[in-house]
């Protein structure tokens, strides 16, 4: 059984730009949150997406957005990046219809923003 | 609003000692509770987690925690603790398994 990855392991970016940063869930698994931690903090929710619908956002701007594909990979899109953009993005897994819905996290993608 | 409050930074504690962290809650009703284990490179481990039912939890890797509502707190606990507990410790609130709140986070380092 494969686990949660995500790709890159690491970006640098500079202000303004777009970056798109992803997330293989794993196998069986159809719901993908997406977290937010900064530098020395817990991470934030920003959004979680069941089955290819968006189901539930945190508050983060529309410029964050995001995709579930039909195999249940997701994207995660932010637009104008802003230096406070720069953390650690982690994506988790969980099978939203099963009584035990634990969410699975990948390792994470580093982004820095100049 | 949900929040969590992990009140200590960081902590040190010696190999086999005992390791008590602190978590607060705010929460409207009645919450999911969650402690999380996170290694340096590494994604967040679920140590254990609380919905109702017993108030005492066990987890995986020895930990426990104790839910007192008339507290609103969440402590993790472990007897003894091992080198390879080093790590970042989150405790989570959250209407269910998803959605979830997250404090700042507790270091612990083990000395021998």
């Amino acid at each position: 059984e494969t686990g949660v990855t995500q790709s890159p392991t690491h970006l640098i970016k500079t202000r303004g730009q777009q970056v798109t940063l992803r997330c293989s869930s794993q196998s069986g698994h159809n719901t993908v949150s997406w977290y937010q931690q900064a530098l020395g903090q817990g991470p934030q929710f920003i959004f979680q997406y069941y089955r290819e619908e968006e189901n539930g956002r945190g508050n983060f701007p529309p410029r964050f957005s995001g995709l579930q594909f039909p195999n249940y990979s997701s994207e995660l899109n932010v637009n104008a990046l802003e230096l406070d953009d720069s953390a650690l993005y982690l994506c988790a897994s969980s099978e939203w219809d099963r009584a035990n819905n634990e969410q699975f996290f990948g390792p994470g993608t580093r982004l820095t923003v100049l | 609003a949900q929040s969590v409050t992990q009140p200590d930074i960081h902590i040190t504690v010696s190999e086999g000692a005992s390791l008590e962290l602190r978590c607060n809650y705010s929460y409207g009703a009645t919450p999911y509770l969650f402690w999380y284990v996170q290694s340096p490179g590494q994604g967040l481990q679920l140590l254990l987690k609380y919905f109702s039912g017993d108030t005492l939890v066990q987890g995986i890797k020895g930990f426990e925690a104790e839910f007192k509502r008339s507290q609103s707190s969440f402590n993790l606990r472990k007897p003894s603790v091992h080198w390879s507990d080093a790590a970042e410790y989150f405790c989570a609130v959250g209407p269910n398994d998803y959605k979830l709140s997250f404090g700042a986070g507790t270091t612990v380092t083990v000395r021998a």
